[in-house]
Formats: structure tokens, sequence, C-alpha cells
């Protein structure tokens, strides 16, 4: 089936490092994303991983992967106010000629001062 | 400035009555999508088209309708058939049998 799954909400003070999981069920994705939402507004691609690698680094962002556990995290370095968001995890999954994003249902980050 | 943009920001619909989301493109992109966004929720695929003249059904297309005339732009319609509208749209696109998705910044549609 389709399912991906994210812990609901993630408190962090200014300064730490934030981490968000995310579990999915689609071991055939060749893709994984992360996706951020702020209040009233579409997604802002962050960073994706391709699903032969372990890790990917972007600047404050750190995407880890394990396969065999269906497992996919991000880590935020430093984190900051403007950090502040929901983020959603989201796999993609063929149909027909073309591929869809099965998505969790967001975490919501706060980031405290 | 290349982008996706959708209009209106926000959208009223009255009882039985036909409503249409705007959504357009300067990507070049073959490939756009509808998904409709609920509270707390993760977003749902309503329909999708990899051509002009072309598109297919997502997950949850009852009372909903589109149309792909050109490759800029894939407006989608709520009909009086659909009894819940009150949604975030977002409206994507990306490269023809690519899987990564760039998002607009969303219509909300509420009913009065």
């Amino acid at each position: 089936g389709e399912d991906v799954e994210q812990s609901l909400f993630l408190s962090v003070r200014e300064g730490d490092s934030s981490v968000i999981n995310c579990t999915y069920t689609d071991s055939s994705s060749t893709y994984l994303y992360w996706y951020k939402q702020e209040p009233g507004a579409g997604l802002q691609l962050l960073t994706y991983i391709f699903s032969n690698m372990d890790m990917k680094q972007d600047q404050r962002l750190t995407v880890l992967l394990n396969k065999k556990d269906k497992h996919l995290s991000l880590r935020i370095a430093d984190t900051q106010t403007g950090d502040s968001a929901i983020y959603f995890c989201a796999e993609s999954m063929r149909m027909d000629s073309s591929y869809k994003l099965i998505f969790g249902s967001g975490t919501r980050l706060l980031v405290r001062p | 400035d290349g982008g996706i943009t959708q209009s209106p920001k926000y959208l009223f619909r009255k009882e039985g009555q036909n409503v249409t989301l705007s959504c357009e493109q300067n990507l070049n992109h073959d490939a756009m999508y509808w998904y409709r966004q609920d509270p707390g929720q993760g977003l749902r695929l309503i329909y999708y088209s990899q051509i002009v003249n072309d598109f297919q059904k997502g997950d949850i297309a009852e009372g909903y309708s589109v149309s792909r005339e050109k490759k800029e732009s894939f407006p989608l319609t709520v009909t009086s058939a659909q009894k819940n509208p009150t949604a975030f749209y977002l409206c994507a696109s990306g490269l023809a049998g690519q899987e990564t998705q760039y998002f607009g910044p969303g219509t909300r549609l509420l009913v009065l």
C-alpha cells in the first residue's frame, strides 16, 4: 500500500539541531523528497535523495536514508526561527508513464527563541 | 521570472456553483498536477497531465474536471458534484518522465 508516516510535531530551541523522521512503504521509490511549507504558502522543494544513496548534505540540511528499514530523516543544523514551518516527506511512485508523489501528513517544526 | 502561478489566492463558492482555479507555468514543463490539501493532512492527487490535450484521473478525481489546451496552463474546475470542496489546492509541474515536482503558491477555496 501507499503510506508515508511522520511525527506530527517537533519543538527545538534556536541554535539546536532538528531531526525530522519519516517512514515510507514503497521500496521501488527512486527518489525521496523533503518539502517545506510556510503558513498559507505552497510547498518549497528543500532537498531530495536518490534511493541508492545513504546520505546527502546540502549546507545546513542532511538527509539520511536507511533503505532496509524504509526510514528517511532530515537534520537541520543550527535551527533558526525562520525554519519554523511544516515539513513534508514524500516518496515517488510510478503510475503508467508518469510518477506521483505520496506525502506524509507533515511535521510541524516550532523553533523557540 | 520563471515559476508557477495560481490564481486567485482565495476563492469563495456558493452552493451549486462551479468554480475554476487557474494554474500557469513558464518553466517549459510538460507535466502538470493538481493536489488537494486538507488541514493536518498530506497532499492528495486530483488530476495530472503529461502532455497537451491529455490528462488522467488521480486518487480523488470525483467532483473535479480539468483541461490542458496549452502547455503552460492546467485549470481545475471544482464542480457542484464535489460535496466537500473546502481545502487548499496546489498545482505542481515537472519535466516529462521525471519525478521531481515544483509547486505553486496555492488557492484556498471556501464555501459560503
